[in-house]
């Protein structure tokens, strides 16, 4: 059964780089059938969508974080990865890892349980 | 970017009737080539991260319950909820992935 797990700071500091770590079990993040991605939700408040990678590198990125936003895949750990730089108070969010089916692209069918990450001095 | 809103913000349903949740895009998401809406809708608990419900608009994913139905074209969805049940309290999104950015309507919090 897949399962994704997010890790990483729960506490950033303003204008630092927010780093996280998505762990999947279950099966290949170098499978052709998948995307991963992230997604994010400000306490209270709606999702955003931040990104996606495929296998072969290729990165979708949201265009209002584009410039601070980079995912990595790493196959030899089966994880892939979020950083966002020059992080603002309006980052802090539970942070989702998520996998996205390539014949229903964009919808996100397994998700991990969330880390919250504050940005805060 | 598309924005998806919906209708309405929350609403409170007696158990066993029907709730009805509405969401709008900006713009069309029904890709013309393939006949397809790409939208869907998640269910969120408390606590817990999004569940999906439905994709393309009108498919229930693998294991949810057939109360749970869907319907719309082009700009204008529905997601209906047949005879509420007490672990259907939650907040429902609608969501478009026809074009990048995704985007997600605000959300609507269903409640006994």
């Amino acid at each position: 059964q897949l399962q994704l797990q997010e890790s990483g700071p729960g506490l950033v500091k303003p204008s630092e780089t927010l780093s996280l770590t998505c762990t999947v079990s279950g099966d290949s993040i170098s499978s052709r059938s998948y995307y991963w991605g992230w997604i994010r939700q400000p306490p209270g408040k709606g999702l955003e969508w931040i990104g996606n990678m495929y296998y072969s590198g290729s990165t979708y990125y949201n265009k209002s974080l584009k410039s601070r936003v980079t995912i990595l895949l790493d196959t030899s750990k089966n994880q892939f990865s979020l950083n966002l730089s020059s992080v603002t108070a309006a980052d802090t969010a539970v942070y989702y890892c998520a996998r996205v089916l390539v014949v229903t692209p964009g919808a996100f069918d397994v998700w991990g349980q969330g880390t919250m990450v504050t940005v805060s001095s | 970017d598309i924005v998806m809103t919906q209708s309405p913000d929350s609403l409170a349903v007696s158990l066993g009737e029907r709730a009805t949740i509405n969401c709008e895009s900006s713009q069309s998401v029904l890709y013309s080539s393939n006949n397809k809406n790409y939208l869907a809708w998640y269910q969120q608990k408390p606590g817990q991260p999004p569940k999906l419900l439905i994709y393309w608009a009108s498919t229930r994913e693998s294991g949810v319950p057939d109360r749970f139905s869907a319907s719309g074209s082009g700009t204008d969805f529905t997601l209906t909820i047949n005879s509420l049940q007490a672990e259907d309290v939650a907040v429902y999104f609608c969501q478009q992935f026809y074009i990048t950015p995704w985007t997600f309507g605000q959300g609507t919090k269903v409640e006994i």
